[in-house]
């Protein structure tokens, strides 16, 4: 059965460093998805995008942020100027409508020291 | 800004038993969308529905619009049932500023 899967499992950088995470949504999919987790708190809408650009962005996703689908299979994010607040569980998913069912990948966690 | 309010929290039962988990929301949505998230992280999509009922293997999803609120029942639960199933509002256009999740109702189901 496809498959969202993400790269890396686990990333540690240094404040101010800039993290990119990586996303292989399903090959078939046309709506692809970042949400953050941070520890022990609710699931967070980032952005979606869609027809190679940002669809919909949410408070969270400011200028620090930014996402690419630099060829016909990655989807990624990336944050230019990492903060400890950023320390999170990244999850990328992808559907093949807008309002349908979301497929998750397995996340990233990022941790800032 | 939608409010999305699960309960309970959280929810311990005996194998086997039947169990509710409710959602309910304060500004009127046309789809709800339920996740589980395992124990180690990972999501997984169970429902996304806008109307009536879904079933899916032990999973039942029911919802009513009119009256803001969505149940998830499972039936037969099974210690592998366990994790935190979480309501939220689907990505529609122009609403990303008031996507919002539910906080959770951790599951435990015991052998």
């Amino acid at each position: 059965e496809p498959e969202v899967t993400q790269t890396p499992s686990h990333q540690v950088t240094q404040m101010g460093q800039e993290v990119i995470l990586r996303c292989v949504p399903i090959s078939n999919h046309l709506y692809f998805y970042w949400y953050r987790q941070i520890l022990g708190q609710k699931v967070e809408f980032l952005v979606s995008f869609y027809n190679n650009e940002i669809s919909e962005k949410s408070e969270i996703f400011d200028d620090q942020f930014s996402v690419e689908r630099p060829d016909g299979s990655n989807f990624t994010l990336k944050i230019r100027s990492t903060k400890l607040e950023d320390s999170a569980m990244y999850f990328c998913a992808s559907s093949v409508i807008l309002v349908d069912t979301q497929y998750f990948g397995p996340g990233t966690r990022l941790t800032v020291l | 800004k939608n409010e999305v309010e699960q309960s309970p929290q959280n929810l311990t039962a005996q194998e086997g038993e039947f169990i509710t988990i409710n959602c309910s929301y304060s500004v009127g949505i046309s789809a709800l969308h339920w996740l589980q998230q395992h124990p180690g992280g990972g999501i997984v999509s169970l429902f996304m529905l806008s109307s009536g009922k879904k079933k899916h293997g032990r999973l039942i999803a029911t919802i009513n619009i009119q009256e803001k609120h969505s149940s998830l029942h499972i039936t037969a639960s099974h210690p592998r049932d366990s994790a935190v199933y979480i309501c939220s509002e689907p990505l529609c256009s122009g609403s990303a500023r008031q996507l919002t999740f539910g906080s959770g109702t951790q599951l435990t189901v015991l052998p």
